[in-house]
């Protein structure tokens, strides 16, 4: 079964860049699928970061579009999240996910467990 | 973008109970809705898909109806595991969004 998990510092710097990394086991990430990145404010909902293909094809939300650059490494069966000039307001429990929805209109069907991120001097 | 509106954004119940928890969308998104469960320290699970396609795995204590912009969550039968919160997200049209969130508690 496909599992997946978060990595990367858990505190950045206000203005530096947020970089976290999927680990991806029991299923190839050059597979058909996508592979999101999903945020969760303290106390808030889900906010989806956008979705990236091994074909380099890539879905973002506009709200963090001009600030997110998404990587995929098929070696090392991983992807990857960069995330600059950051403020408080990134601060969230990060998520990443296989995205079925975007080849086969079904859901974001498994998650890694989320890794804290606070941004903070 | 899309909005998703869920009520109530908690509820307490009891063991057995029936519950039903409610998801809008701003405009209609045919069938293109998940629910999804929530526990502290643990992966996100997918529970419903495509609105009513109940997740291998899943209980048949759970199940998805609704079409167009009105869509429910219902629990027949509330188990222990069950206390979580659950979140819809719609799947019509990127940026895919999602409700909230209802959390179930203990009553």
């Amino acid at each position: 079964q496909v599992q997946l998990q978060e990595s990367g510092p858990g505190l950045v710097n206000p203005s530096e860049t947020l970089s976290l990394t999927c680990s991806v086991t029991g299923y190839s990430v050059s597979s058909d699928y996508y592979w999101a990145w999903i945020r969760q404010p303290p106390g808030k909902g889900l906010e989806w970061i956008g979705s990236v293909h091994h074909s380099g094809k890539t879905y973002y939300n506009p709200s963090l579009k001009s600030r997110i650059t998404f990587s995929l490494d098929t070696s090392n069966n991983q992807f990857s999240l960069n995330l600059i000039s950051v403020t408080a307001a990134d601060s969230a429990l990060y998520y990443c996910a296989r995205d079925t929805t975007l080849a086969y209109k079904g859901p974001l069907d498994s998650w890694g467990q989320g890794t804290l991120v606070t941004v903070s001097s | 973008d899309i909005q998703m509106t869920q009520s109530p954004s908690s509820l307490s119940a009891s063991v057995g109970d029936r519950i039903t928890i409610t998801c809008r969308a701003s405009q209609s998104i045919g069938t293109d809705l998940n629910w999804y469960q929530q526990t502290p320290g643990k992966a996100p699970k997918v529970l419903i898909s495509a609105a009513s396609s109940l997740q291998s795995g899943v209980p048949s204590r759970f199940s998805g109806s609704g079409s167009g912009t009105d869509f429910t969550l219902t629990i027949s039968s509330l188990q222990p595991e069950d206390f979580a919160t659950y979140c819809c997200q719609q799947s019509y049209s990127t940026p895919w969004t999602f409700g909230q969130g209802t959390k179930v508690e203990i009553k």
